[in-house]
């Protein structure tokens, strides 16, 4: 089916490792984002890509780093896993800057690290 | 800056019952106003949205209108099913290069059959 996917859908981590999460989509968007969600704290964006070959930092940049390798593909990359890192991670993908549309969600990666 | 305020959950009814949540927002123009429904386990699915003032939204059994004179966008339904049990995001953008979602805290809805 058409569009955004999310791998891992689960994935435990020790604290310190490293670990890249992947997106990716098929619907020909523009642009990607990747947010955290935590109890209590609704979605925070950690990073967009407005388009190929650009990426801006969002609410909670911190502790991660991201790579906008094509079109299709956004990938969120943890260099030292955090206990606080903890959460469910959402990739989103949206067709351009047009004010009418909403945002395409993947399914999301649950993220624990211990 | 742009925020949006969503009434603070759970709201727990039983089934048939009507539903609204409550969403105010602050902003300095004039966006396009959504609600996306986020079942367990599953990521976020836009429910509907409203791009101008007094636009009615609806999908599902759902609606919602625009009201620029209250900067609200609640969200209604006449008669809630157990399969509406979800949490419920308000958010808003705008057009060009400002335009990300921006999201409320979501309101986590239970029904009871």
């Amino acid at each position: 089916n058409a569009g955004v996917t999310q791998t891992p859908k689960f994935q435990v981590l020790k604290t310190g490792q490293s670990m890249t999460l992947q997106c990716a989509q098929d619907m020909n968007h523009n642009s990607m984002y990747w947010y955290r969600q935590d109890p209590g704290m609704g979605l925070r964006l950690i990073y967009y890509s407005a388009s190929e070959g650009t990426t801006d930092k969002g609410e909670v940049p911190n502790g991660y780093n991201v790579s906008r390798l094509n079109k299709r593909e956004f990938s969120l990359r943890l260099e030292s896993a955090a206990p606080s890192q903890t959460s469910v991670y959402f990739c989103a993908g949206d067709p351009g800057n047009a004010a009418n549309y909403g945002y395409t969600f993947g399914s999301g990666t649950r993220l624990t690290v211990v | 800056g742009d925020s949006v305020t969503q009434m603070e959950g759970p709201v727990t009814l039983s089934e048939e019952a009507f539903l609204t949540i409550n969403c105010t927002y602050t902003a300095t123009g004039y966006p396009s106003l959504f609600w996306y429904v986020q079942y367990p386990g599953e990521g976020l699915q836009l429910l509907l949205k409203a791009t101008k003032a007094d636009d009615k939204g609806s999908n599902k059994g759902f609606e919602a209108t625009y009201r620029k004179e209250t900067t609200s966008f609640h969200l209604e339904k006449g008669s809630v099913q157990v399969s509406d049990s979800a949490v419920y995001f308000c958010a808003l953008r705008y057009g060009g290069s400002q335009g990300n979602l921006i999201f409320g805290k979501g309101t986590k809805l239970s029904v009871k059959p």
